[in-house]
């Protein structure tokens, strides 16, 4: 079957560096996709991978190793407004969405 | 209208009523999709559309049905409500196909009783 698996939850400091993990199980491979979702609200578009290696944007980062079937989402100098739940999504080889069940992102000051 | 509007906000629901929830962007994007978000589990794609005029089932279609009359409009019904199907629903769309960026409704809670 198809999997996605990041963590339930992390606890992190304002200010500081946190790294988010996916791991997938997928029937092909056609991207990977990294969203925001604040409580209550909808999931906002942070990063698309589709080749392996890092991609900047700002504070937030996204790395991929497709041979792993591993991405990590990289927040930096965080803010009390990240403070928010952070869903990866893999395109499958029907060009469909599999979605993990997101990571609920906790910031203390 | 600015991006992509559902209706209703959030609904409670008798079991055995038939519901639609509606769905419009703006963007004149041609794919469309409706999700489901539960509690511990990821988004699942209930239908889409990826152009005015056709759809095609998701990974939990059952006693979901859609339509894309247009390219602005993709309502979801439901034809008789289950408890099971208490959620909370998200309309999306892209402008290319299921792995572009995707532009997301602010949902609709959904409470069958």
């Amino acid at each position: 079957g198809q999997n996605i698996d990041q963590p339930t939850e992390m606890t992190a400091t304002e200010g500081a560096i946190v790294q988010i993990n996916c791991t997938y199980q997928t029937s092909g491979f056609n991207g990977l996709f990294w969203y925001q979702q604040h409580a209550g609200e909808a999931p906002t578009f942070l990063s698309y991978n589709v080749l392996d290696g890092l991609e900047e944007k700002g504070r937030f980062s996204s790395f991929l190793s497709r041979s792993k079937g591993y991405s990590y989402l990289l927040l930096k100098e965080l803010q009390m407004k990240d403070s928010a739940s952070y869903l990866c999504a893999v395109g499958d080889s029907n060009y469909q969405l599999i979605w993990g069940a997101g990571t609920k992102l906790i910031i203390k000051p | 209208i600015a991006g992509i509007t559902q209706a209703p906000t959030s609904q409670i629901l008798a079991a055995g009523r038939r519901m639609t929830l509606r769905c419009t962007q703006d963007m004149r994007h041609n794919a469309m999709y409706w999700y489901r978000q539960d509690l511990g589990l990821g988004l699942r794609l209930i239908h889409y559309s990826n152009t005015a005029g056709t759809t095609g089932k998701g990974e939990v279609p059952d006693g979901y049905s859609v339509s894309r009359a247009n390219t602005d409009d993709f309502p979801l019904t439901l034809a008789s409500a289950v408890p099971s199907q208490t959620s909370v629903y998200f309309c999306a769309s892209s402008d290319g196909g299921h792995t572009t960026e995707a532009f997301f409704g602010q949902g609709t809670r959904l409470t069958v009783v």
